[in-house]
């Protein structure tokens, strides 16, 4: 059974660059959610997704937009792009938003913006 | 504004030595409380997860507790092993489905 996968495992783009990140969930999770982890801190939510819509967000402009397929899958796209968004993007998912439920995050994604 | 805090940020502990990571938590208002493991650059794996009600969880030589009226959790590990070094996390669920985090206390238990 396979856990969650994210692509790419690692990132390099410019300033002002669009990236796009990819996560598949765990078998069986119909949610998926996104952090955002900074060297040395903890991750930070982005956003959640379910039913192919968003459910909730975090402190995150809009240049941080997302998407769920009929699939489970998800995508994070961030739009001109600055340093500062430099970071470990974690993908986690679970099944529906219920509060006894682990969250299984993948590896993650280590975007590096120049 | 809920806000979670880890002591010691960092740990040093010989192997076998028994030991309490700490995590304070600002606003009782949480669905649960999860103690995660991160390894150097990689994702993050659940280790325990208390639900508001209950006051701890055990798990082999890890054994969590939950004061959520304090806004206090522990993290006991007994007889570390070098294996045992990584980052450990905590995160409360808040009721907007928002998992606020800790900045993780990072472990090393030398041989």
């Amino acid at each position: 059974d396979a856990g969650v996968t994210q692509s790419p495992t690692h990132l390099i783009k410019t300033r002002g660059q669009q990236v796009t990140l990819r996560c598949s969930p765990k078998s069986g999770h119909d949610t998926v959610s996104w952090y955002q982890q900074a060297l040395g801190q903890g991750p930070q939510f982005i956003f959640q997704y379910y039913e192919e819509e968003e459910r909730q967000r975090g402190n995150f402009p809009d240049r941080f937009s997302g998407h769920q397929f009929p699939n489970y899958s998800s995508e994070l796209n961030v739009n001109a792009l600055l340093l500062g968004d430099s970071a470990l993007y974690l993908c986690a998912s679970s099944l529906t938003t219920g509060v006894d439920e682990k969250l299984f995050f993948g590896s993650g994604t280590q975007l590096s913006v120049l | 504004k809920q806000e979670v805090t880890q002591i010691p940020a960092a740990l040093s502990v010989p192997e076998g030595e028994n030991l309490v990571l700490n995590c304070s938590f600002t606003d009782s208002a949480i669905y649960n409380l999860q103690w995660f493991r991160q390894d150097p650059g990689k994702g993050l794996t659940s280790l325990l997860l208390i639900q508001s009600s209950q006051r701890e969880q055990t798990s082999g030589r890890l054994n969590a507790s939950l004061d959520k009226s304090s806004g206090r959790s522990t993290l006991y590990i007994a007889a570390s092993q070098p294996g045992d070094s990584a980052t450990y996390l905590c995160a409360v669920l808040l009721p907007s489905s928002d998992m606020r985090f800790g900045a993780g206390t990072r472990l090393t238990v030398k041989p």
